[in-house]
């Protein structure tokens, strides 16, 4: 079946910096990619979407890139600041109802 | 709030009851799914159903069920509960059949212990 590997599991940046989450998806038929937002305690939250007809999508601070032929596709986060702490899972869809998990990566944004 | 109701928000019990978890979809929605989140854990897609029907099953446990009724509301249903049956349970809605057109908003999820 459909499998999506998330890395890093955790990632520790400066504030500041920029924070780059990556995803690799083995079903090539997938075609939906979106990225969720879970601070601790509460519900994930969509952030940042993008189909596969779109190579880069961006929404003030964040983007999101797509590169069909690796199969994989990554969360760039700029000027990072604390409020940017949180676990963050990407997914990856091929059928119109069905999403498929990554891990998710824990963003700590130091002081 | 997402429009995604959840009850009740939190729930301990002893091993080996049995609990419901309650679901209200957005209104519209059709689409329900449960996923289980262990602490520190990802998200464990458990059912979906759609208007009425289920649609896709993932690592359920059988002393684990659901349903979706007339009114679209869903239920959860935990039996001979264990100790490591203790998670947060996630609820969200989706309008149909296309997450890409409209999207899946989560719940605030029940935050079930098992003692």
């Amino acid at each position: 079946g459909e499998n999506v590997e998330q890395h890093p599991s955790t990632l520790s940046v400066q504030e500041g910096d920029s924070a780059v989450i990556k995803c690799t998806y083995s079903d090539s038929a997938s075609n939906y990619f979106p990225w969720y937002k879970q601070e601790l305690g509460k519900r994930p939250q969509l952030i940042i979407d993008i189909r596969s007809n779109v190579g880069e999508k961006k929404d003030q601070r964040i983007a999101v890139t797509l590169n069909k032929t690796a199969k994989h596709f990554s969360l760039h986060i700029t000027e990072t600041q604390p409020e940017d702490s949180a676990v963050y899972f990407c997914a990856a869809s091929r059928s119109n109802y069905q999403l498929i998990w990554g891990a998710g990566t824990k963003l700590i944004i130091k002081p | 709030d997402s429009g995604v109701t959840q009850t009740p928000k939190h729930l301990i019990t002893a091993t080996g009851q049995r609990v419901t978890l309650r679901c209200s979809p957005r209104s519209g929605d059709l689409s329900v799914y449960w996923y289980q989140q262990s602490l520190d854990q990802g998200l464990q897609f458990l059912i979906q159903y759609y208007n009425g029907e289920e649609r896709a099953k993932g690592n359920i446990l059988e002393r684990f069920s659901a349903q979706q009724f007339p009114d679209l509301h869903s239920e959860l249903n935990l039996s001979s509960l264990e100790l490591g049956d203790s998670a947060l349970y996630f609820c969200a809605s989706s309008a149909g059949d296309r997450i890409q057109d409209y999207g899946y908003t989560f719940g605030s999820g029940t935050r079930l212990t098992v003692v």
